[in-house]
């Protein structure tokens, strides 16, 4: 069965620090990655997208992620996160053009001073 | 401009009523979804409709009947409520059907049945 995991439920990070959001895919067919997040009482919206092509993909706000295809990881990063990344974080995935978006459980990134 | 609007964002009901929520969007896109995310946060898709037609229609009770009057207005109507379906019901959009088009979410809709 294709699916995404997202092993942490909470990531608590002090500012400044680096930071890496866990997503692994399981699929048997050539895959869309993508990371989207949600701030508080409001919808989500994309990070960055891994269709194709080169393997680091960067997003907005200085996050990016890498496709890995070998260990099926789309880790996202941040090299020095800010107090307003706290959010929640969601890996998804679909298996090609017309397929549904699946999403992850979520990962709730807590930035403290 | 807001691009994926929906309305109201709160709305508060008792356990077997009527009630919808409505959802335009002014991206020009041909595709919009509602998802459903409960209180662990966690998303899933309800329908999605193409051009006015509908393409998704995941195991939802029959309780919640999408309707589309055109390809900017995707509306969810609920009869009967129940307990459970309290939640934040999410309109999104986009450019082409699911894959590799990005999706465009409204800020949400939070429906509490007592």
């Amino acid at each position: 069965a294709q699916s995404v995991t997202q092993l942490d439920s909470q990531v608590p990070v002090f500012e400044e620090a680096p930071v890496e959001l866990r997503c692994n895919y399981s699929s048997s067919v050539s895959v869309y990655l993508f990371w989207y997040v949600q701030y508080p009482n409001q919808g989500l919206q994309l990070l960055l997208k891994y269709l194709s092509g080169s393997t680091l993909v960067k997003g907005i706000n200085g996050f990016e992620a890498e496709f890995n295809k070998s260990q099926t990881s789309f880790h996202l990063r941040k090299p020095s996160v800010h107090i307003s990344d706290t959010a929640e974080y969601f890996c998804a995935y679909s298996t090609g053009t017309a397929s549904k978006l699946t999403f992850g459980t979520g990962t709730r990134l807590q930035v403290t001073l | 401009d807001t691009a994926v609007s929906q309305t109201p964002k709160y709305l508060v009901t008792q356990m077997g009523n009527d009630k919808s929520i409505k959802c335009e969007q002014n991206l020009g896109h041909d595709t919009m979804y509602w998802y459903k995310q409960d209180s662990k946060k966690f998303l899933k898709i309800m329908f999605s409709y193409n051009n006015k037609e509908l393409i998704i229609n995941e195991t939802v009770p029959n309780r919640f009947s999408p309707k589309s009057p055109d390809k900017a207005h995707l509306n969810l109507h609920i009869n009967s409520l129940e307990l459970g379906d309290s939640a934040v019901y999410f309109c999104a959009s986009s450019q082409e059907v699911q894959g590799r088009s990005p999706l465009h979410f409204g800020n949400g809709t939070r429906l509490t049945v007592t």
